[in-house]
């Protein structure tokens, strides 16, 4: 079974700071990462996904990760944070074979002080 | 554009109610799933399908059935609502191992 632990319940960070959003997940079979952002009163958007390849991967909004197989992470950067990214961030890994739905984290809630 | 749509927004039902909760998708995807989504915990997988009247279980199954008659339509069933049920559900749809794509949201209360 798989299963996903996000460190940090919340993070605040100053506007134009960077930040890091911590993800370690576990399995016993090779996996797919994802990351997805809920904005207040809103549904799940993709930022980014790892299927296979560049252990780097590249997201919208400026958001990148990047996968460590031997660490179990899969960590969301972004070098510099505005306002808009105030947003829960849920980092997922696939169940079984991608179709199979997800097992998502707790979430972290990205906290943009101006 | 891509679109999941869920019947609700918002539903209050009464403890002992039939609740049906719709999904759609417009995507011809063949995954489709449902979520609960509750403060603290993230997101629970209660049931999935991968074709017209399949479906398999997921993390929290116990109380809900789901009924996937056509390919484009997902339904969650709460066969005797309870309280512990007050939730946000989410449906998704995906290609297999592909992007999923969520619905707004039900915000169910169940008093």
């Amino acid at each position: 079974a798989q299963s996903v632990t996000q460190l940090d319940s919340q993070v605040p960070v100053f506007e134009e700071a960077p930040v890091e959003l911590r993800c370690n997940y576990s399995s016993s079979v090779s996996v797919y990462l994802f990351w997805y952002v809920q904005y207040p009163n809103q549904g799940l958007q993709l930022l980014l996904k790892y299927l296979s390849g560049s252990t780097l991967v590249k997201g919208i909004n400026g958001f990148e990760a990047e996968f460590n197989k031997s660490q179990t992470s899969f960590h969301l950067r972004k070098p510099s944070v505005h306002i808009s990214d105030t947003a829960e961030y849920f980092c997922a890994v696939s169940r079984g074979g991608g179709a199979d739905g997800l097992t998502f984290g707790k979430g972290t809630h990205l906290i943009i002080q101006p | 554009d891509v679109k999941v749509t869920q019947s609700s927004r918002y539903l209050v039902k009464r403890t002992g109610e039939k609740v049906f909760l719709e999904c759609v998708q417009d995507m011809d995807h063949e995954n489709m799933f449902w979520y609960r989504q509750d403060p603290g915990l993230g997101l629970r997988l209660i049931y999935f399908s991968y074709d017209v009247k399949m479906k398999e279980k997921g993390d929290i199954p116990e109380g809900y059935s789901v009924s996937r008659e056509k390919k484009e339509r997902f339904s969650l069933i709460l066969e005797s609502a309870s309280t512990n049920q007050t939730s946000m559900y989410l449906c998704a749809s995906s290609l297999r191992q592909g992007k999923a794509f969520f619905g707004q949201g039900t915000r169910l209360t169940v008093v």
